[in-house]
């Protein structure tokens, strides 16, 4: 089955500062959505995203599906931002794969 | 417009015993799905659902089973409770995971149900 990598697994960022989050994938995709996982574990979608760039606020997300990965870029973080990244694909097979997440922690 | 619902949101069990999940949308989604999360990992796929009536196995189906009855109910069963299925249970909902338009792919999720097998 396709497999997703996520990298950074672990991030600290002043706030303020900037991040760009990788997610690699091993299959061509139909679908690639990011999701924010807050402290109280609630899932949040951020982007869906099989290929292209897509800005919201602060967040945006660039898709290069012919290479394979896909970037999550935070400007100007908060500590709202905190929580845990995941990027999940599918590729027609009906099986949404997860990747396994980048710990964001942004102190004040 | 509730988007997803889940029931409940915690549980407790004991080993051996029976429970149902029940997830709701109200977006007239075709496909509906149940994911596992068990701590520091990404959502793992139990069973999935393509429309009113159908079931099929995901990633990790042993365990559970589900039905789809009507078409905005999605429920998961446990038949007999273990300590290896105590994990936070999400459900999600799609328009069409072939659907017509880019949008149509994309997955909204519940709030999760927090469940621990004694």
């Amino acid at each position: 089955g396709i497999q997703v990598e996520q990298s950074p697994p672990d991030l600290i960022l002043q706030e303020g500062a900037n991040s760009t989050l990788r997610c690699n994938f091993s299959d061509s995709v139909n679908n690639l959505q990011w999701f924010h996982q807050n402290p109280w574990g609630q899932l949040i979608n951020l982007f869906y995203i099989p290929s292209g760039t897509k800005q919201n606020g602060r967040l945006s997300a660039t898709t290069v599906a012919t290479e394979r990965y896909s970037l999550l870029y935070i400007s100007s973080s908060q500590t709202t931002d905190s929580g845990v990244y995941f990027c999940a694909v599918d590729n027609y097979g009906q099986n949404f794969v997860f990747g396994p997440g980048t710990r964001l922690s942004v102190l004040p | 417009n509730a988007g997803v619902t889940q029931t409940p949101k915690f549980r407790v069990l004991k080993t051996g015993q029976s429970m149902t999940l029940l997830c709701a949308q109200d977006m007239n989604h075709e496909y509906m799905y149940w994911y596992r999360q068990d701590p520091g990992m990404g959502l793992r796929l139990i069973h999935y659902s393509v429309g009113e009536g159908t079931t099929a196995k995901g990633e990790v189906p042993d365990g559970y089973n589900v039905s789809r009855l009507k078409k905005q109910n999605f429920l998961l069963g446990l038949e007999s409770a273990a300590p290896s299925q105590t994990s936070v249970y999400f459900c999600a909902s799609s328009y069409s995971a072939f659907g017509e338009g880019q949008d149509s792919y994309e997955q909204y999720f519940g709030p999760g149900t927090r469940l621990t097998v004694t």
